[in-house]
């Protein structure tokens, strides 16, 4: 079955503890990226890749980190978790033109 | 660069009404146009998507948006919602050329009565 598969769906944490969110895809897409779901914004892009070590900043990347070194998995990091990125998070995977295909979401408590 | 407003936060209708969820955007280039589909707990589903060709886009659900590019508008309409189609509903637009990054609207939560 064709599916982005995030890992964990929900993490409670402490500021300042180091955290990675992983994002693994099936379908051999080229382009990863992750987003940030906060009520009444919307979703806002953090980061994006285009294929295998090509990563971007998105709108709103402060206080994040991202890394391709391989082309079906995308974590994303958290340095120094702070209570501003408590928040529902999805990977997302396409194919150049086509519709981008989500995860299930983590949500993310920051304490 | 790209931006959407939906101009509802919230739509509130009976079972078997109509419905219509406004979306309206801004782009100095041609776009691709989405409407995703947000059920409680779950991730995001593309509903429908305007790529090229005809204007007007249906889903297999019943959902239906039309691309009115003199109105920038990509408003979403079903002419009789059901108890399960309460959901979030996220616009999203897409520059044809360049970047594949989606830029998305606020949502709009839609709540079904009985």
């Amino acid at each position: 079955e064709a599916q982005v598969t995030q890992n964990p769906r929900y993490l409670i944490t402490v500021t300042g503890k180091k955290l990675t969110v992983t994002c693994s895809q099936n379908m051999n897409h080229e382009y990863m990226s992750w987003y940030r779901q906060d009520p009444g914004l919307g979703l806002r892009q953090i980061y994006y890749s285009m294929n295998v070590e090509v990563t971007d900043k998105g709108d709103v990347p402060e206080g994040y980190k991202v890394s391709r070194k391989e082309k079906r998995n995308f974590p994303l990091i958290l340095e120094s978790p702070s209570p501003n990125q408590t928040s529902l998070y999805f990977c997302a995977s396409n194919k150049q033109g086509s519709p981008l295909h989500f995860g299930n979401g983590t949500r993310l408590t920051v304490t | 660069a790209q931006s959407v407003t939906q101009l509802d936060s919230q739509v509130p209708v009976f079972e078997e009404a109509p419905v219509e969820l406004r979306c309206n955007y801004s782009s100095s280039v041609s776009v691709y146009l989405f409407w995703y589909v947000q059920y409680p707990n779950q991730g995001l589903q593309l509903l429908l998507k305007y790529l090229s060709g005809s204007t007007l886009v249906e889903s297999i659900n019943g959902f239906e948006a039309e691309f009115n590019k003199s109105q920038t508008s990509f408003h979403l309409r079903k002419p009789s919602v059901h108890i399960s189609d309460t959901a979030e509903y996220f616009c999203a637009v897409r520059g044809i050329q360049g970047a594949q990054k989606l830029v998305f609207g606020q949502g709009t939560r839609l709540t079904i009565n009985p």
